[in-house]
This record gives structure tokens, C-alpha cells and sequence, in this order.
């Protein structure tokens, strides 16, 4: 069983509009964290954000806000007013502190975005 | 702001060929992972290092793959004898202590002919 769901695996906006990524994650345990990264076409991999489970808080940063509910497993993310430079693949991942001893990131398959002018 | 480092850019390498992949972490980070990506999937993790040896390895990770920090400085992937199917994207990373972010390097695109 997949542990991270990117269910949408492109999504096409045209800019200004909002456009918000999924992610449903399974872990049996309590403590783990989660995160998402951003790969533009470049294809680096770029920290976007950082969750642990026990704080279910939204966060918003600028243009981009995170949705955490526990109750329903997701993370998921929203861009609002979207531009062409937000196009890239999304990666939502989760690490498990518990059951490894590595913070080894298990990625889920990415949402590719593309923002249209 | 500091950054993982990763040499070279792109690798072209004959099947069979040994080849090394070479990192620099962020320099007082303490753990450090290798990742690939296959074009087009999905980020896999293959090892994790921590106190000069391995802390955790995927079923990726077979005897044709090693790490080694030879230097204090640099992390290194070595692929003994290359197969077709290691073409992808390595990606280095380090991370200052436990539950902290994982700071990616650029990625080696390493191409098996």
C-alpha cells in the first residue's frame, strides 16, 4: 500500500487562478512529520515546508497555505493566485522517526503542475 | 545560504563501468542520504549515513552500491558495475539533526549507455 497518495497526477490552471494539491498519507504511528518539496523543471528539489503531527495548525506563507487534518490523513496545499512560475512538480512526503532511525522521506508520486499565462 | 553540492551535473557512463557520485553536504549537518529518481517517478530513498556508517539501506541498495565520507567533507556513491536500469536522477542530501528538513543538492543525471 502506497504510505504517500498524490492522487492528481497533473493539474492545469491558467494564472490567478487557486489550485490545491492533495496528499493522504498512512502511518500507524503517532509521531511523524511531514513535508512538501518542489521540483521545477531544473529539477532540483526544493524545500517548501515542514509538518509534525502533532500540530495541526494551517500555515500560510505568502501565496502558499498547508492544510493538516488528522482526521482524514492529508497535508495538502494551496497556491493562491497562481503564476506561471509555480509550475513544477509537487512532492508530498512523510518520515517516520519512530519506526526507523534515519528520517528516510518516503515520497509520494508527485502532482505536476502547470500554471498557463 | 549554505548548500549540498553534487559533481558532476551529468554522468555518461558505459554499462559495466564503476562510477562515483560525489556530494558535499551542508558543512556541520550530521546525517546524509542518497535518493534517486527514475524520469518521471517518484523520489526513492536508497541510504541513509550517519556517524560514518550506514544507518539504513533499501532493497535498492544492493552489494553493486556503496557510501563512503572519506574526507569529512565529501559523501560519495559509488556504483560498482553499472546496469542499464541505474539510469536516473541522484540526488544527495543532508540534514543538521534528527526530524529536521533534508536540504537537496542539484542532482547527478547519470545516463547508462
Amino acid at each position: 500500500a502506497q504510505k504517500v497518495t498524490q492522487a492528481q497526477t497533473e493539474i492545469s490552471v491558467v494564472e490567478k487562478e487557486d489550485v490545491t494539491l492533495d496528499c493522504v498519507y498512512e502511518t500507524r504511528d503517532t509521531t511523524y512529520y511531514l513535508f512538501w518539496y518542489k521540483q521545477p523543471p531544473s529539477g532540483e528539489l526544493v524545500f517548501l515546508i515542514r509538518r509534525n503531527s502533532f500540530d495541526e495548525q494551517n500555515e500560510i506563507s505568502g501565496r502558499y497555505s498547508w492544510n493538516f487534518q488528522k482526521s482524514t490523513s492529508s497535508f495538502n496545499f494551496t497556491i493562491t493566485a497562481s503564476q506561471v512560475v509555480d509550475s513544477a512538480v509537487y512532492f508530498c512526503a512523510l518520515s517516520e522517526p519512530a519506526r526507523q532511525n534515519t528520517d528516510k522521506l518516503i515520497f509520494g508520486t508527485g502532482t505536476r503542475l502547470q500554471v498557463f499565462p | 545560504e549554505p548548500e549540498v553540492t553534487q559533481t558532476p551535473s551529468h554522468q555518461v557512463t558505459q554499462m559495466g563501468q564503476e562510477v562515483i557520485l560525489r556530494c558535499v553536504p551542508i558543512s556541520n549537518h550530521l546525517y546524509f542520504y542518497w535518493y534517486r529518481q527514475i524520469l518521471g517517478q517518484k523520489v526513492e530513498f536508497l541510504v541513509s549515513f550517519y556517524n560514518n556508517e550506514i544507518s539504513e539501506k533499501s532493497e535498492i541498495f544492493d552489494d553493486q552500491f556503496s557510501v563512503e565520507r572519506p574526507d569529512g567533507s565529501n559523501f560519495t556513491l559509488k556504483i560498482r558495475s553499472t546496469k542499464l536500469e541505474d539510469s536516473a536522477m541522484y540526488f544527495c542530501a543532508s540534514m543538521l539533526l534528527r526530524n529536521q528538513p533534508q536540504h537537496f543538492g542539484d542532482g547527478t543525471r547519470l545516463s547508462i549507455l
